[in-house]
Order: structure tokens, then C-alpha cells, then sequence
């Protein structure tokens, strides 16, 4: 079993829609969670940390549920600039390691 | 955050050659990450590069096919020697500031 799974869609979302999907990890003892957007052909970079309270940052709200080990992401009000692979991230120890999800591909059509 | 830069940005070898990646921080930072992400696939860590020290690798990679080289606190090189095809792949390296950030990557295609 892979360490941190998400589907990998895509999920096609109508332009102004929301959309919502999950990830889950298996490390009962992972420290930190993060989510990643990656563009095609670029490096993944830094979307947001998901805090145990979960946390919004504009458009973006991310919650982690640690009973049943997995996170998610929510995108209200899709841009076509939302179109992305988004990255589950976990760091499962504390000097730096972290273990990615393959990514689930959103796309957002006019 | 931290800028990354990486060269070269893109190659096609030849296999059995062996390529080498430079990464330059803008910051000094203890730790730096080299990884791999396949096309169509996520990222997998080959090794960690500490200053000072031998890199640690993770299962499946070994030093003798990707020796890396952390001289200071600013600065990595991975190697990735006797390429074969299976050798494409995107390779990034990566530093930790609380979380990490990447550089834009290495596309290296092997024929």
C-alpha cells in the first residue's frame, strides 16, 4: 500500500464551480501535511499547510482528519488558473523526509 | 522562501554516459533533497545531501549510480552515471525552510 494515495482524476469543474478531493496516509505518526500544486513541465511549489483546525487561505480551504488519516482540499469558485496536478504531502518524521502522493489533476473549463 | 536554481535545465545523452546536475541556493541550508519524478508520476526521494557528510540514499538508489557531492552550504551536484533509457525522468532538487521548496528541474532524456 502506498504511503499517500489520492485519486488521480481528472476532475473536470465548470469554471465558478467547486470542487473537493481527499488524500489519505497511512503513517499514523506523520507530522506535517501540505499541498502542493504542480503545473506541467514546472516544479511542484507550496499551496498550503493543513493545520489540525483546518485553514482557509482565499478560495482555498484544507482540513486534515487524523482519526481517519486523511486530508482534503476544497476550491470554491474555480479560475481556469486552478487547472493543476495538486500534490498530497506528508512529512512522516522531523528532519525534513516527506512522502508525496501521485497528484490529482483538476481541470477547469470555461 | 528559498531560490533554487539548477543547470542545466535540459539534456538528451547518450546511454552509458553520465550527467551531472548542479543546485545552487540563494540561502545556506543544512540540508538538501535530490529527487525523481517520472513522467506521469510523483516525486521519489533519492537521497538526502548533508554537508559535511556521506549522502543518505533511499531504498532502491545507490551512491554508485547517483554519487552526489554537498561541498558547502549552498551547493549540490547528483550524478546520474551509465544512463539507460529507464534514466528519464525529471530530477529536482530540493531544500527545507520549515517545508520544502524545489528548484525548476532537470529533464533529462536518455536514448
Amino acid at each position: 500500500r502506498k504511503e499517500v494515495e489520492q485519486d488521480p482524476g481528472p476532475f473536470n469543474v465548470p469554471e465558478g464551480a467547486t470542487v473537493a478531493f481527499n488524500c489519505t496516509y497511512s503513517n499514523s505518526a506523520s507530522q506535517s501535511f501540505f499541498w502542493y500544486r504542480q503545473d506541467c513541465r514546472k516544479e511542484p511549489k507550496l499551496l498550503m499547510s493543513v493545520y489540525s483546525s483546518g485553514n482557509e487561505d482565499g478560495r482555498f480551504t484544507a482540513q486534515l482528519n487524523r482519526a481517519s488519516q486523511y486530508i482534503s482540499l476544497l476550491i470554491r469558485d474555480s479560475k481556469l488558473s486552478d487547472s493543476a496536478t495538486y500534490l498530497c504531502v506528508v512529512r512522516t518524521d522531523s528532519w525534513g523526509k516527506l512522502q508525496f502522493g501521485a497528484g490529482t489533476q483538476v481541470v477547469v473549463t470555461p | 522562501s528559498a531560490v533554487i536554481s539548477q543547470k542545466p535545465s535540459r539534456d538528451i545523452c547518450q546511454r552509458g554516459t553520465s550527467l551531472t546536475i548542479q543546485c545552487q541556493v540563494d540561502s545556506q541550508v543544512t540540508m538538501m533533497f535530490w529527487y525523481r519524478q517520472q513522467p506521469g508520476q510523483s516525486l521519489t526521494l533519492i537521497a538526502t545531501a548533508n554537508q559535511g557528510s556521506e549522502a543518505t540514499y533511499e531504498s532502491g538508489f545507490v551512491i554508485d549510480k547517483f554519487p552526489i557531492s554537498r561541498p558547502n552550504l549552498t551547493f549540490s551536484t547528483l550524478t546520474v552515471s551509465n544512463m539507460s533509457p529507464e534514466d528519464s525522468s525529471i530530477y529536482l532538487c530540493s531544500v527545507d525552510q520549515e517545508t520544502q521548496y524545489f528548484g525548476p528541474g532537470t529533464r533529462l532524456l536518455v536514448l
